[in-house]
């Protein structure tokens, strides 16, 4: 079956590490992948969106890799801090024409001071 | 620029009612979805709009529910005779189509059936 797992459902960490949230997928095959952030009562914001055909893509503390052989993206948050506290939430889009998203249940990050 | 918006922003109903849910997209928005999150559920997707197109319907859950856009701007989601496991978080989306495939999220309309 088909499966997005998003590595915890909760991570904590210390102010001023990297935190590392992990996205693995089974049974799809997708043209890319995106992360969003997700506050308490408000819908999901875009962060970025990584093809099946690049590896890294960077944006200011955000980078994000896509391992198509593991089937996994990780996305790192380097020099975390408290206002990084979110959800955090992958999706696949199938297919390069693809409009439709399938999100995992995402991660629920905390970034202690 | 505006967002997504969403109205109302809660809704509590009784079951066996029938619900509204109403979506603004972003101005020159052509693509639309809506999606369902429920208590620690990843985002379902229920439906989507692409400009004249017939609407993708292949995420509606039964036939209870139904969505119609008009005007190709403002969207409504209709829920009839709502069932308890009908409760969760539902939310729109935009995206500038055929640029890219960022969607932009309205709030949400949090539904409680009684």
């Amino acid at each position: 079956s088909q499966k997005i797992e998003q590595n915890s459902e909760a991570l904590n960490i210390q102010e001023g590490k990297t935190a590392t949230l992990t996205c693995n997928y089974t049974n799809y095959s997708p043209a890319y992948l995106q992360w969003y952030r997700q506050d308490p009562g408000r819908g999901p914001v875009f962060l970025l969106l990584i093809r099946e055909n690049e590896k890294e893509k960077r944006k200011e503390r955000l980078k994000v890799t896509f391992d198509t052989t593991l089937k996994q993206s990780l996305f790192h948050i380097t020099a975390s801090q408290p206002a990084d506290s979110a959800t955090y939430l992958c999706a696949l889009g199938i297919g390069a024409g693809s409009y439709q998203l399938t999100f995992g249940k995402g991660t629920k990050l905390s970034v202690i001071p | 620029g505006a967002g997504v918006s969403q109205s109302p922003s809660n809704k509590v109903t009784e079951k066996g009612k029938d619900v509204e849910l109403r979506c603004d997209p972003i101005s020159g928005h052509t693509a639309l979805y809506w999606y369902r999150q429920s208590l620690g559920q990843g985002l379902e997707f229920l439906i989507y709009f692409q400009g004249n197109s017939a609407p993708d319907k292949s995420g509606l859950p039964s036939d209870r529910f139904s969505a119609e856009r008009t005007g190709g701007s403002v969207s409504t989601l209709t829920i009839q005779r709502t069932q308890q496991e009908d409760s969760a978080v539902y939310l729109c989306a935009s995206s500038l189509q055929p640029d890219s495939r960022t969607q932009y999220f309205g709030p949400g309309t949090r539904l409680t059936v009684l």
